[in-house]
């Protein structure tokens, strides 16, 4: 059965602190996909992965992809409250948009 | 430029009715994907269109089905609606092409009843 598993599922935090999301998946894929959602919105793309090594970054969030463990990592640096979100990874099983998900993995950070 | 455009954006249906939930992408991109999300079971891949045809489907009763019309918009269907067909419906909309970014509609919430 392909598994997309996301950890930790639930995660409060204090500003300025670092912390890392894991996404550990089932089958052979090399793309990845990191989404955002806020509560009672749409899913917000943060990050495509396409190859194994692929790092990418932006402001405080930066993933990697490493597909020989078949691990994608978010981390987060010196948060801060406006990151708090729920965050997606998918892996893309086919050759179209097939995404496996996670579950989801919700952040809160405090002031 | 116009993001995608899911509508109604709500919908409340009583058992066995069926409903139509469309889709509009952003302009130039061919793909439309499928998905539905749900509390218990997380997002879960419905199917995916290309210049109107389905090239992937997911794992969903053949109560789910959809169309893309040529110019590139795409409905879903959902016949004999049962309660556990409850959920946000999203959309994404992409060129298509391998790796290339999908971007997401704010949903369809249908409840049903």
């Amino acid at each position: 059965e392909l598994k997309v598993e996301q950890n930790p599922l639930f995660l409060s935090m204090q500003e300025g602190k670092n912390y890392t999301i894991y996404c550990n998946y089932s089958t052979t894929s090399d793309r990845l996909y990191w989404y955002r959602q806020d509560p009672g919105k749409s899913l917000e793309s943060l990050f495509v992965l396409l190859s194994n090594g692929a790092v990418k970054q932006e402001g405080r969030l930066m993933a990697s992809l490493d597909t020989k463990a078949r691990l994608s990592t978010l981390h987060i640096t010196a948060a801060v409250h406006d990151l708090s979100a729920t965050y997606f990874c998918a892996v893309d099983i086919g050759n179209n948009y097939q995404l496996i998900w996670g579950a989801g993995t919700k952040l809160i950070i405090k002031p | 430029k116009a993001g995608v455009t899911q509508t109604p954006r709500y919908l409340i249906k009583t058992r066995g009715q069926q409903v139509t939930l469309s889709c509009s992408p952003i302009s130039g991109h061919r793909s439309v994907s499928w998905y539905q999300q749900t509390p218990g079971q997380g997002l879960q891949f419905l199917f995916e269109y290309f210049s109107e045809t389905q090239r992937n489907k997911g794992n969903f009763p053949g109560r789910f089905s959809g169309r893309q019309f040529s110019n590139s918009r795409s409905e879903m269907n959902v016949s004999t609606l049962e309660l556990g067909d409850s959920a946000l419906y999203l959309c994404a909309s992409s060129l298509g092409n391998f790796g290339t970014e999908a971007f997401f509609g704010q949903g369809t919430r249908l409840t049903v009843v």
